[in-house]
């Protein structure tokens, strides 16, 4: 079964407003990595975490790895209807051989 | 050359047809993957290729053979598919197992 969990499953936002999207582990990952993935699309890479406890930011994206390293989160502030897209985590288990488990995913639809 | 390229884009095919999805890459990653995404569902691993040599196959239905002609290609041969594995099919290359993977745009596939 899933070992990544991703909430919440849908984030309608108003343009301009703030959002977060969590992850969850039930094993230790060595790194997990974030993904997007417009409508029509295909995933895009958007950021890997390694450290325990690493904050990283992309302009208006902020990406944080748990303590624990099972753990994560990404939050948008003042979103923009470009932000529009599926938002996949991605965790890679210290025992898996590199394969990507995904989380569920987060689709964002944003109202102007 | 920073992209991953699938062919064809769209295919639709019948039951009992035989056909083959193409993934090619250019930027010497060893590791390559192909994935099934059903509609609002995260990408779904079905085989890996590291250093041309299968090396995970995630108990994939032997309708669906992989093949590594080299080290830019991959290849996906259908035969006898069911309407069921309609789908997007998605090609991915990391230069190590575990970082960063770079998508292609996928072959969406129908079958009647």
């Amino acid at each position: 079964g899933q070992q990544v969990m991703q909430i919440p499953q849908y984030q309608h936002v108003q343009e301009g407003e703030d959002f977060t999207t969590y992850c969850n582990s039930s094993t230790t990952l060595s790194n997990i990595q974030w993904y997007k993935q417009r409508p029509g699309g295909h995933p895009v890479f958007l950021i890997q975490l390694v450290k325990s406890g690493e904050v990283k930011k992309q302009k208006r994206l902020t990406f944080q790895f748990g303590e624990a390293k099972k753990n994560s989160s990404l939050h948008i502030t003042a979103t923009q209807t470009t932000d529009v897209g599926t938002y996949f985590c991605a965790g890679v288990p210290t025992d898996s051989w590199g394969k990507l488990q995904f989380g569920a995913g987060t689709q964002v639809v944003v109202t102007p | 050359d920073t992209e991953v390229t699938q062919t064809p884009k769209h295919l639709v095919m019948g039951m009992t047809n035989k056909k083959s999805l193409k993934c090619e890459q250019h930027m010497g990653h060893r590791a390559m993957y192909w994935y099934k995404q059903k509609a609002k569902k995260p990408p779904e691993l079905m085989f890996v290729y590291s250093y041309e040599k299968l090396s995970i196959n995630e108990s994939v239905p032997s309708r669906f053979s992989p093949e590594c002609p080299n080290s830019s290609l991959l290849n996906l041969h259908l035969h006898a598919l069911q309407p069921e594995d309609s789908a997007l099919y998605l090609c991915a290359s990391t230069p190590d197992r575990g970082n960063e993977q770079f998508f292609g745009p996928g072959t969406r596939l129908t079958v009647l």
